[in-house]
């Protein structure tokens, strides 16, 4: 399959502080990437869906000025985490589908399990 | 409200049975369908995909599908210890942006 390389996979950061998340395709161009987030025990739930090139559609409930998204090229977006704060703990996971790779499948990073002391 | 309904478990099967692995959806516009398992801390892998209605098989692993009833299933044939893993199940709409809604995921454990 598709790789698609999340960066990174561990992070812990300091309340108020700013964390940036990437995820590229590296092997194909993902005209459309997905962000999850998944609270122990739970499912993953999508956050937002980037297209290339255009602002990104935020789920109900997702504030889209705390979690920011670029999807400045079809092989890299980046997921922006601003004034981090406890309860934003939780494993960001991303996917990305494009061309390539036909129509249906999209492939998972890695996960970046987030803590913010 | 897009909803994907699977049992939590935990499944509990011995080395070498069948594992059997249930799930529903509530949006009749679904087009496809996936089965991933996601061991803890990990993302999750692509297992199985199913479009039609009627049985999918790719080794191991059966994928059924029916539409008319909004069930999808999973089969895991001599199951493994190393299948032990939460099974989430997804269903995906949308032309374009193509978002999948998960399920809660089942945790199935395989006895040595």
């Amino acid at each position: 399959g598709a790789v698609v390389s999340q960066h990174p996979s561990r992070v812990i950061c300091k309340s108020g502080t700013s964390v940036k998340i990437e995820c590229r395709s590296l092997d194909f161009q993902a005209t459309t990437m997905f962000w999850y987030r998944q609270f122990p025990k739970q499912s993953l739930m999508l956050m937002a869906t980037s297209n290339e090139g255009s602002k990104a559609t935020y789920e109900q409930g997702v504030e889209k000025d705390k979690f920011l998204i670029n999807h400045a090229s079809l092989t890299l977006s980046t997921l922006t985490v601003t004034s981090a704060h406890p309860e934003d703990s939780s494993f960001y996971i991303c996917s990305a589908r494009g061309f390539m790779l036909g129509d249906t499948e999209a492939f998972f990073g890695q996960g970046t399990r987030l803590t913010v002391v | 409200q897009k909803e994907v309904e699977q049992n939590s478990g935990p499944l509990s099967v011995p080395e070498g049975a069948i594992a059997s692995l249930n799930c529903t959806y509530s949006d009749r516009g679904s087009q496809s369908f996936f089965w991933y398992r996601q061991y803890s801390g990990k993302s999750p892998e692509l297992i199985m995909s199913i479009y039609s209605n009627g049985d999918k098989e790719d080794g191991r692993f059966t994928a059924q599908l029916n539409k008319a009833s909004q069930y999808v299933s999973l089969l895991i044939r001599d199951s493994q210890p190393s299948d032990s893993a939460t099974y989430l199940c997804a269903s995906g709409s949308g032309a374009g942006s193509y978002q999948l809604t998960f399920g809660k995921g089942t945790k199935l454990s395989v006895i040595p």
